[in-house]
C-alpha cells in the first residue's frame, strides 16, 4: 500500500538552530499538508500546499516556518530558528483531489512523524 | 472556530466486548469526518471518512455514524480485541472557511485480554 515517508524519524537540535524536516507524499497526491502534536495535546494543523504554493495555513505557521516542494517528489517544511516550544511530533500527510466526493477519495494519508526535541 | 470533543478521554475493557467512541463537534458546516487510529509514537491511520452527506461508514468491525445536525459522531467497535488497542482521534473538515482537519484529543482505549 502506498505510504507517506518522513525522515528523519527524530531529530535533536539545540535552541536557535534551523531545521528541515522532509516528507515523500504518495505518488499521485496533489495535496500536502503539515500537522504537529505536542505532547499530550492534540493535532494541530500547520499548513496545506497545493500547485506549489501554500493554500492554506494556521496561526502557529509564522514567519519562522516555511515549506517547499523543491523537486517532483519531496515536501519540506523548514524551522528557521527553532524554540523550546516548537518540540513536537511533525506529521506530513497527502491526498488525492480535494473536493471529490467519491468512495475513499478525500482520505488524508499520514506519515509515521518526525519527532523534533529542541533543547 | 470549529471545537471537536471526544467523550471518554480513557476506556479500558475486557476482550470481546463492543464498544462506542463518541465525537462531537461546535460547527455542523462540515464537509467529512474521518476517524483515525494513533498506535504510541507511531503516525495516524485513517479508519473511515464520512461525507457530510452520509449517515454511517462501515469497514470491518468498525461502524461510524455521523449525525451533521446535532455535531455528532459515533464509532462502533464490535468484538473489541487486545490489537484495537490504541487512541482513536475524530477529525473533522469544514466546509467553509478553514478546510484544514480540526481535531479532537482522542479516546485512549485498552482492550484487556
Amino acid at each position: 500500500e502506498p505510504e507517506v515517508t518522513q525522515t528523519p524519524s527524530h531529530q535533536v537540535t539545540q535552541m536557535g538552530q534551523e531545521v528541515i524536516l522532509r516528507c515523500v507524499p504518495i505518488s499521485n497526491h496533489l495535496y500536502f499538508y503539515w500537522y504537529r502534536q505536542i505532547l499530550g495535546q492534540k493535532v494541530e494543523f500547520l499548513v496545506s500546499f497545493y500547485n506549489n504554493e501554500i493554500s492554506e495555513k494556521s496561526e502557529i505557521f509564522d514567519d519562522q516556518f516555511s515549506v517547499e516542494r523543491p523537486d517532483g517528489s519531496n515536501f519540506t517544511l523548514k524551522i528557521r530558528s527553532t524554540k523550546l516550544e516548537d518540540s513536537a511530533m511533525y506529521f506530513c500527510a497527502s491526498t488525492t483531489i480535494e473536493r471529490h466526493r467519491g468512495s475513499g477519495a478525500n482520505v488524508l494519508t499520514f506519515g509515521a512523524g518526525s519527532r523534533l526535541t529542541v533543547l | 472556530k470549529q471545537e471537536v470533543t471526544q467523550i471518554p478521554a480513557a476506556l479500558s475493557v475486557p476482550e470481546g466486548e463492543n464498544l462506542v467512541l463518541n465525537c462531537s463537534f461546535t460547527d455542523s458546516a462540515i464537509y467529512n469526518l474521518q476517524w483515525f487510529r494513533q498506535d504510541p509514537g507511531k503516525g495516524l491511520t485513517s479508519l473511515l471518512l464520512i461525507q457530510s452527506s452520509q449517515r454511517e461508514q462501515t469497514s470491518g468491525r468498525l461502524n461510524a455514524s455521523l449525525d451533521k445536525s446535532s455535531g455528532r459522531s459515533t464509532l462502533y467497535i464490535a468484538a473489541s480485541q487486545p490489537g484495537d488497542s490504541a487512541t482513536y482521534l475524530c477529525a473533522v473538515r469544514g466546509n467553509t472557511g478553514r478546510r484544514a482537519l480540526t481535531f479532537g484529543s482522542g479516546t485512549r482505549l485498552q482492550v484487556q485480554p
